[in-house]
């Protein structure tokens, strides 16, 4: 266990629903972050954390809201899913430096 | 801004052959490069940093200033290093630290 996890490792869910994601970590670390990733685009940012209801836009974070009330638990909500946010959603946690990143397993999301 | 760029999709080598995968960067800063490999359906895992000038699985690591660049070179490629791999350029903001990352590579390493 890399002291983070994220869940569900699946979901499949129809278009229009709104999807909370989960990222929980064990490290006690200040930074979290969520990235999705497609092919063809990489790793790209969707939104990131830098403390208890401290959260910051990446670059693609249209149709996609956070929310960190502890610590440990980083949520990441599709208000309204749409088939283009059929993905592989990626958390990371960083405690203070750029080469301390861990990443989780990754959910994979499919938006019928 | 920063940038990221890997020009090839896909790199396909015999089992013995040198590799070098490709990665330049813009950034009006000073660069801080990583590269992070990830195996089938795992997760990613950090494979080298430019600041420690180490090498990992025989893969190594130059940054080129000059030629805005950080290539991962290796001399004799093993079937285990079939994987995709990740250039990322890290940056400091107010408070936060981050990592760009390119699209990515897929080298197929062929027995």
């Amino acid at each position: 266990d890399a002291g983070i996890t994220q869940s569900p490792r699946h979901k499949v869910t129809e278009t229009g629903t709104p999807v909370t994601l989960r990222c929980h970590q064990t490290e006690n670390h200040r930074y979290m972050y969520w990235y999705r990733q497609d092919p063809g685009h990489g790793l790209r940012l969707i939104h990131y954390s830098y403390g208890v209801k401290d959260t910051d836009k990446g670059e693609v974070s249209d149709g996609y809201s956070v929310s960190r009330s502890k610590t440990e638990d980083f949520l990441l909500t599709l208000e309204s899913a749409t088939s283009s946010q059929t993905s592989v959603y990626f958390c990371a946690i960083n405690r203070d430096n750029l080469y301390g990143y861990t990443f989780g397993s990754g959910t994979r999301l499919t938006v019928v | 801004a920063q940038r990221v760029t890997q020009p090839e999709k896909l790199l396909s080598v015999f089992k013995g052959a040198p590799v070098e995968l490709k990665c330049n960067y813009s950034y009006s800063g000073s660069p801080e490069l990583f590269w992070y490999v990830q195996y089938s359906r795992q997760r990613l895992q950090l494979l080298l940093r430019h600041i420690s000038r180490e090498s990992i699985k025989g893969f190594t690591a130059d940054l080129n200033k000059g030629e805005t660049s950080f290539h991962l070179k290796k001399p004799f490629a093993q079937e285990e290093d079939s994987a995709m791999y990740y250039c990322a350029l890290g940056s400091r903001g107010a408070g936060s630290y981050q990592l760009t990352f390119g699209k990515g590579t897929k080298l197929s390493v062929i027995p």
